[in-house]
């Protein structure tokens, strides 16, 4: 069975501190894995995705396979940053349709 | 611009009503999704269909079911709703589901907040 965990409902941080928001799988294969992310009043959107190895909006994520972990990271955070995260996880084994597990989610306040 | 469409933003229902919502997309996407959205839960899958008239449980199907006749529209139906169904319903559609592919992105509707009085 997969599963993502997400440790943290809550975080608050002031603009200009740097920001993680943990993230922790369960999965006996390669996951691929996934921050999506929804601001107040909008939808749900993709923020980033470990293939790509992207930065998005100063926002980094690398995973960990040891300890399989996928932690998101801003070096200073922005008050439009405060959001609702989520972490995903998408397996290989009877999920080749693209259904992802979601972490519970964590609700981040940058405060000015 | 990938775009999801729910019918309704809210809706209140009675305890033993029949219950649609519908989703729409409109970028010919193979996949659709229904999620339940519940604070402290994160998001939880429903059901989800790869293609027409094709359906798969998710993690918590009971309750519920699905309905695809055209590639573009996903319902969900409550057969008889309850209390406990009271949840923001997201809808979400991908063009493919394959790992590794840029275009597994789920794209969101807005979501359906329904309350079941």
């Amino acid at each position: 069975a997969q599963r993502v965990t997400q440790p943290e409902k809550l975080l608050s941080v002031f603009k200009g501190a740097p920001v993680e928001l943990k993230c922790n799988y369960s999965y006996s294969g390669s996951p691929e894995l996934f921050w999506y992310v929804q601001y107040s009043r909008q939808r749900l959107q993709l923020l980033l995705r470990h293939i790509s190895r992207e930065s998005i909006k100063g926002f980094t994520a690398d995973l960990n396979k040891g300890e399989t972990s996928f932690h998101l990271k801003k070096p200073f955070a922005q008050e439009e940053d405060s959001a609702m995260y989520y972490c995903a996880l998408k397996g290989a084994g009877g999920t080749s349709y693209g259904k992802l597990t979601f972490g519970q989610g964590t609700i981040l306040t940058v405060h000015p | 611009d990938v775009k999801v469409t729910q019918s309704s933003r809210y809706l209140v229902k009675r305890t033993g009503e029949k219950v649609f919502l519908e989703c729409v997309q409109d970028m010919d996407h193979e996949n659709m999704f229904w999620y339940r959205q519940d604070p402290g839960l994160g998001l939880r899958l429903i059901y989800f269909s790869y293609d027409v008239k094709m359906k798969e449980k998710g993690d918590i199907p009971e309750g519920y079911s699905v309905s695809r006749e055209k590639k573009e529209r996903f319902s969900l139906i409550l057969e008889s709703a309850s209390t406990n169904q009271t949840s923001m319903y997201l809808c979400a559609s991908s063009l493919t589901g394959l790992m590794g592919d840029a275009r597994n992105e789920q794209f969101f509707g807005p979501g359906t907040r329904l309350t079941v009085l």
